[in-house]
């Protein structure tokens, strides 16, 4: 069975500018979850989608927004990009979510780099 | 706002000792995950704790869960250099209508061989 699947695998992007990253979750899993992770503040969850639904969501402001399609593929977009928004993020796919005892299945990643 | 505080920060031990992490929250945690993170690599889920005083093994790794469920362990039994990474703890809070998924700082494990 393949695993979590993101693209791009690295990005740099300008100030100011916006960007789309996408995950690809195990075939038959319906959760999404996004998270960013940075070496000050560590893990953070971003937000989980549930068939099509946000269905949970973290800290983060309204630049970073994210949509998930009926072949639960999901994608995250961060718009204005400012230079702290540099981070590996992570998707993780499981099969029923967050609530529920399902194990989650991280994928590699995509490292931005805001210039 | 919600906090798991994971101690200690990193920990360097010689290939076969033991070695533990802790988890506490001021909270009641709810279920409690453990992840491993090797260097450049994904974090990794190894378990899930729900109950209070649950004890779950892997191998060499003993997962606790605290009877008033403020707190949790994982212990690494005769260490070897394949656990070599970040080991993170990760809990459930509801605010603002919404949950989320709250990770400690992580305990960065080095093993010498």
């Amino acid at each position: 069975k393949a695993g979590v699947t993101q693209t791009p695998r690295y990005l740099i992007k300008t100030r100011g500018q916006q960007v789309t990253l996408s995950c690809s979750p195990i075939s038959g899993h319906r959760s999404v979850s996004w998270y960013q992770q940075t070496p000050g503040q560590g893990l953070q969850f971003l937000f989980e989608y549930f068939s099509e639904t946000q269905r949970n969501k973290g800290n983060f402001p309204g630049r970073f927004s994210g949509r998930q399609f009926s072949n639960s593929r999901s994608e995250m977009n961060v718009s204005t990009l400012e230079l702290g928004d540099s981070a590996l993020y992570l998707c993780a796919s499981s099969l029923a979510g967050l609530l529920d005892s399902y194990e989650q299945y991280f994928g590699p990643g995509t490292r931005l780099t805001v210039t | 706002g919600q906090q798991v505080m994971q101690i200690p920060q990193y920990q360097h031990v010689q290939e076969g000792e033991d070695f533990t992490t802790y988890c506490n929250s001021s909270t009641t945690l709810s279920n409690i995950q453990w992840y491993k993170q090797r260097p450049g690599g994904h974090p990794v889920f190894l378990i899930q704790l729900v109950k209070s005083g649950e004890v779950k093994k892997q191998k060499r790794l003993t997962f606790q869960f605290g009877e008033a469920k403020k707190n949790s362990s994982l212990h690494i039994t005769a260490t070897q250099t394949t656990d070599v990474g970040t080991y993170f703890c990760a809990d459930i809070f509801f605010s603002g209508g919404y949950n989320k998924l709250i990770f400690g700082a992580g305990t960065r494990l080095a093993v010498h061989p």
